[in-house]
């Protein structure tokens, strides 16, 4: 079991928004730490998809979005697409010197 | 362009040894603190481990601590696991990772496969 929790599944029709929810606690998110997020597609490795809470490396579209608040934190997808079928990831860092993964979610577009 | 290439992986017995490398190139790297994160087939991604830009520290996940290292050699643009008294539970895809103190990765390598059976 992860120390930050992500539903396990989420979805959505093309053109509509989904939200994924990564909750941690006062000794990691909580404490200040960012978080980050990461998409995985099918059979690849991890891609950079959010940084610092709510920043967009070069490449990736606006239609994802992150933000955070208190001990959680958010990513937002708008305008779905077949494409954005993939696993997605948070991460951030615990005050016990580890960094830490969500258990992940599973993004279906119908 | 930044290329994270990791190898060694492999089929060990439960209590084995084996060794992953990584050859960074297209970038710095003895500007950044290194990762390596697992992922067991069909499950989440784990930080394993992490190791100052320097070499000077090296953090590690309970789950393998006293039987992992990291190492780097900076003249060779080299990230290292050394993974002893493997478990069945040890088998995973390792991933490589560029990243900061925190665990944040930019780039990441296309990983290795470690499987531990008998």
């Amino acid at each position: 079991q992860s120390v930050l929790t992500q539903p396990p599944s989420v979805s959505g029709a093309p053109g509509q928004r989904v939200t994924i929810s990564c909750t941690g606690s006062n000794s990691n998110i909580g404490a200040g730490y960012d978080v980050h997020w990461y998409q995985q597609l099918p059979g690849t490795a991890p891609k950079l998809l959010i940084y610092v809470n709510s920043h967009r490396p070069s490449g990736v579209p606006a239609r994802f979005s992150g933000s955070k608040s208190g001990t959680s934190a958010s990513l937002a997808i708008t305008g779905l697409q077949a494409e954005d079928e993939a696993d997605y990831y948070c991460q951030s860092y615990d005050s016990s010197l580890s960094a830490l993964f969500g258990g992940g979610t599973k993004l279906t577009v119908l | 362009e930044v290329q994270l290439v990791e190898s060694g992986g492999g089929l060990v017995q439960p209590g084995g040894s084996l060794r992953l490398s990584c050859a960074a190139s297209g970038f710095t790297f003895s500007d950044y603190w290194m990762h390596w994160v697992r992922q067991a087939p069909g499950k989440g991604l784990v930080w394993v481990s992490r190791i100052h830009s320097d070499g000077s520290s090296a953090n590690y996940a309970d789950s393998v601590k006293g039987r992992f290292t990291i190492s780097r050699d900076n003249a060779k643009n080299s990230l290292y696991l050394q993974m002893n008294s493997l478990r069945v539970e040890d088998t995973a895809v390792y991933y490589c990772v560029r990243g900061d103190r925190f665990g944040y990765g930019d780039y990441w390598g296309q990983g290795t496969l470690v499987t531990v059976s008998s």
